[in-house]
C-alpha cells in the first residue's frame, strides 16, 4: 500500500535552535518527493521538490535530504524562526500506467517555535 | 500574480442544501483538483481534472461532484450535504507533468465547510 509517514507529528523548539523532520514512504513507483509549509488555515506552500537522483535540495533555511534506496527523506530547519510555526507536509509523487501522477500526502508534522 | 483562488472560504450550510464551491486559477493549468484536510490526516484527494471536460474520482468522492467547462475554473459540488463533509477544502492546480522533474503545485487559501 502507498503510504508517507511522517515523525513526529508535532516538536516544539526554541527560536534560533535548528531541527529535523522525517519522512519515510512505501510509495513505488517513485517519481518525486515534495516538501510542503502549511501555515494554520492557509494553503500548503511548496518547499523543495526532488527526484530520484537528487539527495539534496536547499531553499534558504531549509534543506531537504532524500535517500531513495531507504525510502527516507528528510527536512532540516536551521535557525529557526518565529515564523517556522507551521505543518510540514511530505508528498510523494508517484506514476500510474498511461502517466497519471499521483500525490500521497503525510500527515505532516506541526512544528511550534517559542520565543 | 499566479493564484488558485476559492470561494466563499468560510460556509456553514445545513444537510441537504446543496453548495458549490468555486475554484479559478490564473495560470492556465491543465491539471486541477480537490482535496479535504481533516484533523490527523494527510490531505486526500476528492476529484480531479486533466484537462477541460476530463475528469475522474480521486480516493473519496463519494458525496462530490465536478465539472470543468473552462480551463481556468473547477467548481466542487455538494449536492446533498452531510455533517461528514465537514472540513477544510483545497483547490489546487499545476502544469501537466513531463517527465519525473515534478511541477509546482499551488494551492488555494481554502474553504472552511460545517455542515449541521
Amino acid at each position: 500500500k502507498n503510504q508517507v509517514e511522517q515523525s513526529p507529528q508535532s516538536l516544539i523548539i526554541l527560536e534560533g535552535k535548528n531541527c529535523t523532520l522525517q519522512c519515510n514512504y512505501t510509495v513505488s513507483p517513485f517519481s518525486n518527493l515534495r516538501w510542503y509549509k502549511q501555515d494554520t488555515g492557509r494553503g500548503p506552500v511548496s518547499l523543495t521538490i526532488m527526484t530520484f537522483s537528487e539527495n539534496t535540495k536547499s531553499n534558504g533555511r531549509y534543506t531537504a535530504t532524500l535517500d531513495a534506496d531507504t525510502k527516507q527523506s528528510s527536512l532540516h530547519i536551521t535557525a529557526s524562526q518565529l515564523s517556522d510555526s507551521a505543518s510540514y507536509i511530505c508528498v510523494v509523487n508517484t506514476v500510474f500506467s498511461g502517466g497519471y501522477n499521483k500525490l500521497i500526502f503525510g500527515a505532516g508534522t506541526r512544528l511550534a517555535v517559542h520565543p | 500574480e499566479a493564484q488558485v483562488t476559492q470561494n466563499p472560504r468560510y460556509l456553514i450550510t445545513v444537510t441537504g442544501k446543496k453548495l458549490t464551491v468555486t475554484c479559478s486559477q490564473n495560470m492556465n493549468h491543465e491539471y486541477m483538483s480537490w482535496y479535504r484536510q481533516d484533523p490527523g490526516l494527510g490531505l486526500r484527494q476528492i476529484y480531479y481534472s486533466m484537462n477541460v471536460e476530463v475528469t475522474d474520482k480521486g480516493d473519496v468522492p463519494e458525496g462530490y461532484k465536478v465539472s470543468r467547462k473552462e480551463k481556468r475554473n473547477f467548481p466542487l459540488i455538494l449536492e446533498s450535504p452531510s455533517p461528514n463533509q465537514t472540513s477544510l477544502y483545497f483547490c489546487a492546480s499545476r502544469k501537466a507533468e513531463t517527465g519525473a522533474i515534478g511541477n509546482t503545485i499551488y494551492f488555494g487559501e481554502g474553504s472552511w465547510l460545517t455542515v449541521v
